[in-house]
């Protein structure tokens, strides 16, 4: 197992295009997380998943951000009519329940996206 | 809401030596996990070490240990004869017992001298 893995790593688009970015969790992992993180800031929540349902969805999370995750395994985050303020690095995270009473995030390297 | 607040933006530190990062933290629930994360320079966030608010003894981890003051809403992480590979920023998190979502501060870049 290699971890999470993010695809793309880096991404330069142009203002009002559409983006998606894909995260693969590590295997078995039922729970996907991702976060926003800014220049100079500390990465803030996005949303979550259990499997394929949505559970939790920031406010940060405009009408312009979609995040699916169709078979409960890799998950997918899509900007539609990126804006300058987009740019940041996406990071996704995964854990799953081990019967503990809290369960380690394991985060992937990110996507630095960039809007010109 | 709840809110993390690393006041050092910058630390340094001869190698070999001991440094103390800051965090303090602000959370109306009783019960809740407090974590230091490190992310290398184009690497990914681990996780360093892990606290349970309602354990009064200290989390160690090998060189990295926390203080952790309840009352006064402090967690401060602790790294004891540092080396090369301790660069990095810094980040101190929360989150509430039964969500696992993570509030982080804005980090401290730790540069080691050697």
């Amino acid at each position: 197992d290699t971890g999470v893995s993010q695809d793309p790593r880096h991404k330069i688009t142009k203002r009002g295009q559409n983006v998606t970015f894909r995260c693969d969790p590590i295997s078995e992992h039922n729970r996907l997380y991702w976060y926003r993180q800014t220049l100079g800031q500390g990465p803030e929540f996005l949303t979550y998943f259990q499997n394929e349902a949505q559970l939790e969805k920031s406010r940060l999370l405009s009408d312009r951000f979609s995040a699916e995750r169709p078979k409960g395994s890799f998950s997918t985050l899509e900007i539609q009519r990126t804006e300058q303020g987009d740019s940041a690095m996406y990071l996704c995270a995964s854990s799953s329940p081990d019967g503990s009473d809290y369960n380690e995030q394991f985060f992937g390297p990110g996507t630095r996206l960039t809007v010109l | 809401a709840q809110t993390v607040t690393q006041s050092q933006p910058e630390m340094s530190v001869q190698e070999a030596e001991t440094v103390t990062l800051s965090c303090t933290y602000d959370t109306s629930e009783s019960d809740y996990y407090l974590f230091w994360y490190k992310q290398p320079p184009s690497r990914q966030m681990i996780l360093v070490i892990r606290q349970e608010a309602y354990k009064q003894q200290n989390a160690t981890e090998n060189r990295f240990s926390v203080n952790f003051q309840k009352a006064a809403k402090s967690f401060s992480l602790k790294i004891s004869d540092s080396q090369l590979g301790d660069a990095a920023m810094y980040f101190c998190a929360l989150s509430n017992f039964g969500n696992e979502k993570l509030t982080f501060g804005t980090g401290t870049r730790l540069t080691i001298i050697p």
